[in-house]
């Protein structure tokens, strides 16, 4: 069975701090895919990572796929109240349609 | 901008009664997929569709589930006889193609509620 585990489960920093969050598995994946989720609401997409080691930039946030396509991290630079959510990373099964969903990173943001 | 979009917003139910929770994909996307977020808990899987007909179910979409695109714009995920554990979030996504790089877009949920 493939699983997705997120590291941290919690997280509360002070605004103008820097994080990182982890998604991890012991299964190889064709690419993975980070979004963010408020409360209430559908997960956003933010990025998809394909290539092992791809980094990719969105705004303050850093993702980067690790070279064996287990693993991604998310860094954050000084983080703002504005990007408080749940964080989840997601992947294809391999040789299926299926999607499976990470654990969550809820993150909080303090003014 | 394109936005895969979900019908009701919250629904309230009776355990027992049926209910059919409706999405609009993305027009030109070719996969559609319904997932669960029991609250709390991680977002589930439940069932994938390609070409009229289902891909891919997990255990959790069994006989009381159904899934149908009826006229190529929406996509109904059936539930015939809910029951109280049926209570959560229930997200449709859809993508364009299979390929690695393409990404997959959520609707912004029905809550269903079974009393």
């Amino acid at each position: 069975t493939q699983l997705l585990e997120q590291s941290p489960q919690f997280l509360s920093i002070q605004e103008g701090e820097n994080l990182t969050v982890y998604c991890n598995s012991s299964s190889v994946f064709s690419s993975l895919q980070w979004y963010r989720q408020e409360p209430g609401e559908g997960p956003v997409l933010l990025v998809t990572v394909v290539t092992g080691g791809e980094v990719k930039k969105l705004k303050r946030l850093t993702f980067q796929f690790g070279d064996a396509r287990k693993d991604s991290s998310l860094h954050i630079t000084a983080a703002q109240p504005g990007d408080t959510g749940l964080y989840l990373c997601a992947a294809p099964t391999s040789g299926t349609y299926k999607y499976i969903f990470g654990t969550g990173t809820r993150l909080k943001v303090l003014a | 901008e394109p936005e895969v979009t979900q019908t009701p917003s919250h629904q309230v139910t009776q355990m027992g009664q049926e209910v059919i929770l409706r999405c609009v994909p993305i027009s030109n996307h070719l996969y559609f997929y319904w997932y669960r977020q029991i609250l709390g808990q991680k977002v589930e899987f439940l069932v994938s569709f390609y070409n009229n007909e289902i891909s891919e179910k997990s255990e959790i979409f069994d006989d009381q589930f159904s899934v149908e695109r009826p006229d190529g714009s929406n996509f109904t995920l059936k539930i015939r006889s809910t029951k109280l554990e049926d209570s959560a979030m229930y997200f449709c996504a859809s993508r364009p193609h299979r390929g690695t790089t393409a990404e997959q877009y959520f609707g912004p949920g029905t809550r269903l509620t079974v009393t």
